[in-house]
């Protein structure tokens, strides 16, 4: 079954500082990964997307990092803004054909990132 | 990009009522869907909305309760029909434009619950 686990759960962190979130996943085939931010009552915005063969991909204070091997990722954020604050959403994507949904995505249940002034 | 608007953005409706979601997009989209929500959990697909024809849906949901039209490639509604509690939830529409990395654009949710 494939399935995808983001690590922490929850995470506080002071402004300024930079955190890491986790992803780890288990779907086959591998079309692409891909990184949202929901921001509480909207929904979720794309920040990066990554084929098999990106090993990273930034978009402004954001960095996502890609190990296709060990079938993981990582979000980076550096110097953490309050608007920062949101959950962040890993997404695989296996394909039209995987036999999953017909969006051919899995979707982990987020991280929730709170900013602290 | 993709713009979406989603109307209500948010609703406290009655066990038994149904409430029709409608979802609205700024330029012709081939792939439409509707996903759930619910409280900490990750976002579940509906069902996808194909254009001038019955939706596709996902194993465990079924057109009774989950009725959705898609007249044009620009626009689509979901119905929640004889809500209950349990329907609680963000109901989300999203579309997809072939090529392009395939980017999924999320529209901003209705938030509903059902007392």
């Amino acid at each position: 079954k494939n399935q995808v686990e983001q690590s922490p759960q929850s995470l506080i962190i002071l402004e300024g500082k930079n955190c890491t979130l986790q992803c780890n996943y288990t779907v086959s085939p591998f079309s692409n990964l891909r990184w949202y931010k929901q921001d509480t009552g909207r929904g979720p915005v794309s920040l990066t997307i990554m084929t098999f063969s990106e090993n990273t991909k930034s978009n402004g204070r954001y960095t996502a990092t890609l190990d296709a091997d060990t079938k993981q990722s990582s979000l980076h954020i550096t110097a953490s803004q309050l608007s920062d604050s949101a959950s962040y959403i890993c997404v695989v994507s296996a394909g039209k054909y995987s036999g999953g949904g017909a969006d051919g995505l899995t979707f982990g249940k987020g991280t929730h990132l709170i900013i602290q002034p | 990009s993709a713009v979406i608007s989603q109307k209500p953005s948010r609703d406290i409706c009655q066990r038994g009522t149904s409430l029709t979601i409608q979802c609205q997009v700024d330029s012709q989209v081939t792939m439409m869907f509707w996903y759930r929500q619910q409280p900490g959990q990750s976002l579940t697909l509906i069902a996808t909305a194909n254009q001038g024809s019955e939706a596709t849906y996902e194993s465990g949901f079924v057109i009774d309760k989950f009725p959705i039209s898609r007249p044009n490639l620009t626009f689509s509604t979901l119905t929640v029909s004889n809500m209950s509690p349990e329907d609680s939830s963000i109901y989300l529409c999203s579309v997809r434009r072939q090529g392009a990395g395939e980017t999924q654009y999320f529209g901003p949710g209705t938030r509903l619950l059902v007392l």
